[in-house]
């Protein structure tokens, strides 16, 4: 089945600085990578997602890269925010299955 | 509107006790799932149904008996519970079309 390994567990920034969170997964059918943020007492909500067919996705100041030769993934975030602050999920899966596997999450701390 | 829902959100039990879980979603999703996030925040996928029907059984004791009388519900049944079983239980569900799985905002179990 997949593995999906995710760092760094904990990550402390500035505010206004820039966030790197990485994932690798194992399974080279996987096609379809969702970053999830979840907020303290709330389910984890879909923040950006890329499919295999793409390196790179932005939405404002949140961007996925994806390297499906090397079988990673990253989130990017600049111009942290305290409102960033979450715990950060990326996944893995198969388009269509639904199925998907979880990395072990990123905490995010952003100081103000 | 809600669009997954979970009931209740908080739920404390002595050990040894049967409790139920219910989940509602109003999206019209084929696919609905369970997953459990432990204290170190992990995201296991527990069950995942598709139009009633079983899909993913995940490595969960048969104390666990989830329940789908409709499409929209998908009902945890736990028995005879154990210290172990105290975590956040995660309602989702997913459309096929897009993959995205969308969160309810969990029931925390405590089993003393």
């Amino acid at each position: 089945g997949e593995n999906v390994e995710q760092h760094p567990s904990t990550l402390s920034v500035q505010e206004g600085d820039s966030a790197v969170i990485k994932c690798t997964y194992s399974d080279s059918a996987s096609n379809y990578f969702p970053w999830y943020k979840q907020e303290l007492g709330k389910g984890p909500q879909l923040i950006i997602d890329i499919r295999s067919n793409v390196g790179e996705k932005k939405d404002q100041r949140i961007a996925v890269t994806l390297n499906k030769t090397a079988k990673h993934f990253s989130l990017h975030i600049t111009e942290t925010q305290p409102e960033d602050s979450a715990v950060y999920f990326c996944a893995a899966g198969k388009s269509g299955y639904s199925t998907l596997t979880f990395g072990k999450g990123t905490m995010l701390l952003v100081s103000p | 509107d809600t669009a997954v829902s979970q009931t209740p959100k908080y739920l404390v039990t002595q050990m040894g006790n049967d409790k139920s879980i219910k989940c509602e979603q109003n999206l019209g999703h084929d696919t609905m799932y369970w997953y459990k996030q432990d204290s170190k925040k992990f995201l296991k996928i527990m069950f995942s149904y598709n139009n009633k029907e079983l899909i993913i059984n995940e490595t969960v004791p048969n104390r666990f008996s989830p329940k789908s009388p409709d499409k929209a519900h998908l009902n945890l049944h736990i028995n005879s519970l154990e210290l172990g079983d105290s975590a956040v239980y995660f309602c989702a569900s997913s459309s096929p079309v897009s993959d995205e799985q969308f969160f309810g905002p969990g029931t925390r179990l405590t089993v003393l």
